[in-house]
């Protein structure tokens, strides 16, 4: 069966430094999402990503964040200048179309930021 | 704004007893909505959805039913196994708003014991 996967599966980066995590969504799928979950806490919609846009954002996802699709198969999120409060589980996800279709999740990364 | 507030947990039992978590929402437009179950060490892996007031979305065992009237989706399984052990997050997407984004609820942890 067809899943999302993310890469790596945990990250420990510096305060202040950069990093990108990875996703490759479902081979067919075209929307893709990023989420986040802070321990303890909800998982907190980030961002949505269709036909090469961002369709909609959180108000988390200010300008420190950033997503791309550099190519067919990969869907990355940068952050660019890590603060502590950035430390959680991010969850990359993908679906066939929107409205009703599933959102499939990936297995998670969690970034710990020192 | 959209929210789902589901029981905190943890929630424990024994096998074969019956589990039901509660999960009320609160949305403007016409949300579908899901549970979602996540595994010890895994990712968010869809149980269940039902789109439309009145549906019942079924599997595995779990069923929840959409009630508009008092805007609820409680999850219910008959006899819980041990394998039930996860995490469980009810959530809600508008199909109707841009972005396709999901809300979810705080998780409810639950503990199955032989």
């Amino acid at each position: 069966e067809p899943e999302v996967t993310q890469t790596p599966s945990h990250q420990v980066t510096q305060m202040g430094q950069e990093v990108i995590l990875r996703c490759v969504p479902i081979s067919n799928h075209l929307y893709f999402y990023w989420y986040r979950q802070i321990l303890g806490q909800k998982v907190e919609f980030l961002v949505s990503f269709y036909n090469n846009e961002i369709s909609e954002k959180s108000e988390i996802f200010d300008d420190q964040f950033s997503v791309e699709r550099p190519d067919g198969s990969n869907f990355t999120l940068k952050i660019r200048s890590t603060k502590l409060e950035d430390s959680a589980m991010y969850f990359c996800a993908s679906s066939l179309g929107q409205g009703q279709e599933t959102q499939y999740f990936g297995p998670g990364t969690r970034l710990l930021v020192l | 704004g959209d929210s789902v507030t589901q029981m905190e947990g943890p929630v424990t039992l024994s096998e074969e007893a019956f589990l039901t978590i509660n999960c009320t929402y609160t949305a403007t437009g016409y949300p579908s909505l899901f549970w979602y179950v996540q595994y010890p060490g895994e990712g968010l892996q869809l149980l269940l959805k039902a789109t439309k007031a009145d549906d019942k979305g079924s599997n595995k065992g779990f069923e929840a039913t959409y009630r508009k009237e008092t805007t609820s989706f409680h999850l219910e399984k008959g006899s819980v196994q041990v394998s039930d052990s996860a995490v469980y997050f009810c959530a809600l997407s508008d199909f109707r708003a841009a972005g396709n984004k999901l809300t979810f609820g705080g998780g409810t942890r639950v503990l199955v014991k032989p």
